[in-house]
């Protein structure tokens, strides 16, 4: 049980186009979903934090209107990086969790590898 | 400022012998902790919870806890080449999320 899947599992785009990264909780409804960003060698960065039916809750120094959250059901989370370019070039990931307290457990997804040409 | 850290290794084990993975936190009111094994070019695998002072154990892994002194440590025994990956230790802060620490590199060497 509590599988987190994310579509694409990679994606290569032009510098200045829009990319859309899916977060899908397959066997559980995920009342809280996190984003996070990975540079290599490095540790996860939370972007933002974002629970079904509301706005999402950006980390200080994320650009909330580059990155682009939407979590219109207890099963999906969207990120889109808009007009990306190649230092937004990352492995981002996306956790999901059943309830809102910190002690639920957080399971993560494949995650998704960007490239920026 | 609420901090998580762990030694970045690389930390080198012979396969048998006994991994010892240590993280330092910044809060003493914390709460909740997490190790996760993350292979490279994977995400995330939760592999320990640990919310009491003491120790909890689980297959070949002990998580040990000790407020007082604001550590958490994982304790792999018997370690395998499998073994071999990134570990970080993630901290709740009360904060309803989690705080990562930069993750310690363990090779397990045949």
């Amino acid at each position: 049980g509590a599988v987190v899947s994310q579509h694409p599992s990679w994606v290569i785009c032009k510098s200045g186009t829009s990319v859309k990264i899916e977060c899908r909780s397959l066997d559980f409804q995920a009342t809280t979903m996190f984003w996070y960003r990975q540079f290599p060698k490095q540790s996860l960065m939370l972007m933002a934090t974002s629970n079904e039916g509301s706005k999402a809750t950006y980390e200080q120094g994320v650009e909330k209107d580059k990155f682009l959250i939407n979590h219109a059901s207890l099963t999906l989370s969207t990120l889109t990086v808009t007009s990306a370019h190649p230092e937004d070039s990352s492995f981002y990931i996306c956790s999901a969790r059943a309830g809102t307290s910190g002690t639920d457990t957080q399971y993560f997804g494949p995650g998704t590898r960007l490239t920026v040409l | 400022q609420k901090e998580v850290e762990q030694n970045s290794g690389p930390l080198s084990v012979p396969e048998g012998a006994i991994a010892s993975l240590n993280c330092t936190y910044s809060d003493r009111g914390s709460q909740s902790f997490f190790w996760y094994r993350q292979y490279s070019g994977k995400s995330p695998e939760l592999i320990m919870s640990i919310y009491s002072n003491g120790d909890k154990e689980d297959g070949r892994l002990t998580a040990q806890l000790n407020k007082a002194s604001q550590y958490v440590s994982l304790l792999i025994r018997d370690s395998q080449p499998s073994d071999s990956a990134t570990y970080l230790c993630a901290v709740d802060f009360g904060n309803e999320k989690l705080t990562f620490g930069t993750g310690t590199r363990l090779t397990i060497i045949p």
